[in-house]
């Protein structure tokens, strides 16, 4: 089963709001990436952040990460129609095969 | 610098035949990675290449299923013989260092088994 679930499955707001994704998982980690996907295309990676961080942040992108909750979440500020895509957690764990485990997604839709 | 390639971007083939997907990895990477993709399942890790060596192949779902790497600049997934439950996107990716690095995806092949 995936580590990685995302939460909301699905969400949908107006251009210029902001959209928040959130991740769960299950076990220690090294490191947690946020990919993007449009449709019919690859993922593409968007920030990673260490399990020692707290927050990063890259461009109109900021990520939280709690290992204590052993969660993050993404937010865009100032969406986009852009932005419009799947959003994916990723996590490699500790355990050291360097592997990852990808959610399960959040499909976003910005309205224009 | 090229990306990852995969080759071809869609198949279409009948039940029974044999399907061979290939993945050209970022040069200078040394890990690789085969993922599927529906919708039911979402992105599943088949199996995870470390200098050209299978390291976990544990999410490879049968014997029907089978990959190699003979060189750093290529690798195969193989589905012998392929069934309507294996159409999918198959994704390859590339990387420096496993799980410490970015994960650089190819576009996918389409897999529509009929």
């Amino acid at each position: 089963s995936q580590q990685g679930e995302e939460d909301p499955q699905a969400l949908s707001i107006q251009e210029g709001e902001n959209a928040t994704m959130n991740c769960s998982y299950k076990t220690s980690i090294n490191n947690l990436q946020w990919y993007r996907q449009n449709s019919g295309r690859g993922l593409v990676h968007l920030i990673l952040i260490r399990s020692n961080e707290r927050e990063k942040h890259s461009g109109r992108l900021r990520v939280t990460l709690d290992t204590s909750k052993k969660s993050s979440s993404l937010l865009i500020t100032a969406s986009r129609a852009a932005d419009t895509a799947s959003y994916f957690c990723a996590t490699a764990s500790t355990s050291g095969t360097y592997k990852y485990i990808f959610g399960t997604g959040t499909r976003l839709k910005v309205l224009a | 610098d090229a990306g990852v390639i995969q080759s071809p971007r869609h198949e279409v083939t009948e039940m029974g035949q044999e399907v061979t997907l290939r993945c050209k990895p970022i040069s200078g990477h040394n890990s690789l990675f085969w993922y599927r993709q529906t919708m039911m399942r979402g992105l599943e890790l088949l199996i995870y290449f470390n200098n050209n060596v299978p390291i976990d192949d544990s999410g490879m779902p049968e014997d029907r299923f089978s990959a190699k790497m003979p060189n750093a600049s290529f690798s195969t997934l193989k589905i012998q013989p392929s069934e309507p439950r294996d159409s999918a996107v198959y994704f390859c990716a590339s990387n420096r260092a496993g799980g410490a690095d970015t994960q650089y995806f190819g576009p996918g092949t389409r897999l529509t088994v009929l």
